[in-house]
């Protein structure tokens, strides 16, 4: 079964670059789509973009101009940057696994990392 | 954005009633609309998909299904590890969007 595991910063300054990163276990991230989701108090949960095993990106409207996933294959391990943060970006990050193909079914989650930008 | 409306937004029952959560969907989303189930502390868990397929692994009191642009989840009778927060997401595209989640509470 495929794990993921987070790392990254749990406190960052306002208008400076949020970044994460999720290791990938038991399987090859080559094989499969994957996303970053947020969930905070105020907006719920909001998914932020896809990244395809063809290395296309896609990213959430709302976010595109702040956002950057990568896939680093060799070191089977996404990442996420966002940068100028303001306090709205507050939220629990978590990255995910799709289902099947892009499907947008999340059937494998990180453990979550709780980012307080202040 | 597709927008999703879930209701209720709480609900009290007590152990072995049977409880329905409802989505709808603001625009025609075909069958992709996913249910989760998230517990305080922990990711959300993916329970159903494409609007009635049990995810491999969840019990069988879980099942879902459309009818048009509303869904529905429904608990056959519930167990105490029930009790926790539900959400339904579209997949039919992207941006993926979230409905604002049920929480189920003891009654």
């Amino acid at each position: 079964q495929v794990q993921l595991q987070q790392s990254g910063p749990r406190l960052v300054k306002p208008s400076e670059t949020l970044s994460l990163s999720c290791s990938v276990s038991g399987g090859s991230i080559s094989s499969h789509y994957w996303s970053w989701i947020r969930q905070s108090a105020g907006k719920g949960l909001e998914w932020i973009g896809r990244a395809a095993p063809s290395g296309d990106i896609i990213y959430n409207p709302s976010l595109t101009s702040r956002v950057t996933m990568s896939v680093d294959t060799s070191k089977n391990q996404l990442s996420l940057k966002l940068s100028s943060v303001t306090a709205a970006d507050t939220a629990i990050y978590y990255c995910a696994r799709d289902l099947r193909g892009g499907g947008g079914e999340w059937p494998d989650w990180g453990q979550g990392t709780l980012v307080t930008v202040s | 954005d597709f927008q999703l409306t879930q209701s209720p937004s709480s609900l009290s029952a007590s152990v072995g009633d049977r409880v329905t959560i409802t989505c709808r969907a603001g625009q025609a989303i075909n069958i992709y609309l996913n249910w989760y189930q998230q517990k305080p502390g922990n990711a959300p868990n993916l329970l159903i998909y494409a609007a009635s397929t049990l995810q491999t692994g969840v019990p069988s009191r879980f099942s879902g299904s459309r009818s048009g642009t509303d869904f529905t989840l429904t608990i056959s009778s519930l167990q105490p590890e029930d009790f926790a927060t539900y959400f339904c997401q579209q997949s039919y595209t992207t941006p993926h969007t979230f409905g604002q989640g049920t929480k189920l509470e003891m009654k």
